[in-house]
């Protein structure tokens, strides 16, 4: 079964930084575009940005918000994706869920979802 | 980019049919066919509901069906049941390797 799992999340000072992990298995990961989502609390999800398969170039793009304050990693040989958070913001908290993108269903469809990790940013 | 537009809400009785809109512009939601829906139940993560404007993934039952009329696409729920009850999000793919959320409906089955 396919299945995506996050991990790294906690509390974190503002102007601090954070790496998160996502775990994968059950599919073949390095053919898989990765993408990550959060979710502020009581609010809707928000696209954060993805990494390409290294088959279509192994990019990443990053949505505006966040662009310049986040790196998105991946590494094949461990089937894991990585988010690095820097220079946090209140407004950063949120729940972060890496998602597969377009890889089981779709163009561009945010097909598999992990549980998600939660990111509190608090003096 | 702005977030899609949704309804903040949404509700119909069992058995009957309700529509939800999801609004963009040319850039977004008009200008591909890469719509999705997701439904998100409380404290659980979204899933893909209807992909491609208009495409089920296996497994999402056929009450579910996705369609698109220039910049506003649309997820119609028939024969409503009391676990369609859910958050629903749109997403659009945007262009400049960008996805755009809206901003969800709730769906309440009276």
């Amino acid at each position: 079964e396919a299945q995506l799992v996050e991990s790294g999340g906690g509390l974190v000072k503002p102007g601090g930084s954070l790496r998160l992990s996502c775990g994968a298995s059950g599919f073949s990961f390095n053919n898989a575009w990765m993408s990550w989502v959060r979710q502020a609390p009581g609010k809707g999800p928000e696209w954060v940005g993805r990494i390409k398969a290294k088959t279509h170039g192994g990019t990443s793009d990053y949505a505006a918000p966040v662009k310049g304050r986040i790196t998105i990693s991946r590494d094949d040989s461990k089937n894991t994706l990585y988010l690095q958070l820097n220079r946090l913001k209140i407004e950063d908290t949120a729940l972060y869920y890496c998602t597969t993108e377009g890889y089981f269903v779709g163009h561009h469809a945010l097909d598999l979802w992990g549980q998600g990790t939660m990111v509190t940013v608090s003096s | 980019q702005s977030a899609l537009t949704q309804p903040p809400s949404a509700s119909g009785s069992p058995g009957q049919s309700v529509a939800i809109s999801c609004t963009g512009t040319s850039s977004d939601v008009g200008g591909y066919n890469y719509v999705s829906w997701y439904q998100q139940h409380p404290g659980k993560a979204p899933k893909v509901m209807i992909y491609d404007v208009n495409k089920r993934p296996s497994g999402v039952p056929d009450r579910f069906s996705g369609s698109k009329s220039g910049n506003t696409a649309s997820l119609t729920v028939s024969g409503l049941q009391a676990e369609d009850e859910a958050d629903y999000y749109c997403t659009s793919y945007a262009g400049t390797n960008n996805v755009l959320f809206g901003g969800g409906t709730k769906l309440t089955v009276l």
